[in-house]
């Protein structure tokens, strides 16, 4: 089946730097990527997605980069600011054998952006 | 914001009790999961359905039951709550076809003791 690593677990910034956080997947049949961003005390938002028709996806600070050859794909957060600071996830999604779909996720990452 | 709520945010009991984490969302969305966080952060599936009277244990085994009488309403359930069974308990619900993005509730972190 499929299975997502992610790393760094944890990553510590300083405010204005970028941060990254890389993914990697085993099924070749996946074919969504999603992120998602857990706050304290909060379930985890979806923050950026991408295809698997697409390379690359931005929107503000945050871009999202996928190599289907390497299967693995990468948040970028440039400019960094303290209210980043929070729990990354990384999914892969696949179609199953019923029409559904299944997505597995990462181990998380926690993010530090240091005043 | 998404429309799916779970109730309570946070639960301590005793052990040998009896408890229901209740999840509703709006959206009509026919996918609904139950995960299990641990303080590691890992996101565990232990149920999802995909849609009214259907149920599916995830890939954690859990001693914990689910139902889905009404789409909107994935209730969650531990007959005999025990110590093992303290964690965050968090809700979401997709659309089944095409069926991606999830959306999460704010969580229950339940404490048994």
């Amino acid at each position: 089946g499929e299975n997502v690593e992610q790393h760094p677990s944890t990553l510590s910034v300083q405010e204005g730097d970028s941060a990254v956080i890389k993914c990697t997947y085993s099924d070749s049949a996946s074919n969504y990527f999603p992120w998602y961003k857990q706050e304290l005390g909060k379930g985890p938002q979806l923050i950026i997605d991408i295809r698997s028709n697409v390379g690359e996806k931005k929107d503000q600070r945050i871009a999202v980069t996928l190599n289907k050859t390497a299967k693995h794909f990468s948040l970028h957060i440039t400019e960094t600011q303290p209210e980043d600071s929070a729990v990354y996830f990384c999914a892969a999604s696949i179609v199953e054998g019923t029409g559904g779909f299944k997505t597995i996720f990462g181990a998380g990452t926690r993010l530090f952006v240091k005043a | 914001e998404a429309d799916i709520y779970q109730t309570p945010r946070y639960l301590v009991i005793g052990t040998g009790k009896k408890i229901t984490l209740e999840c509703s969302q709006t959206m009509g969305h026919d996918k609904m999961y139950w995960y299990q966080q641990d303080p590691g952060m890992e996101l565990h599936l232990i149920h999802y359905s995909y849609g009214v009277n259907s149920t599916e244990k995830g890939d954690l085994s859990s001693e914990s039951t689910v139902s889905r009488i009404r789409t909107e309403h994935f209730p969650l359930t531990l007959e005999s709550a025990r110590p093992s069974h303290t964690s965050q308990y968090l809700c979401a619900s997709s659309e089944y076809n095409p069926g991606d993005k999830a959306f999460f509730g704010q969580g229950t972190r339940l404490t048994v003791v």
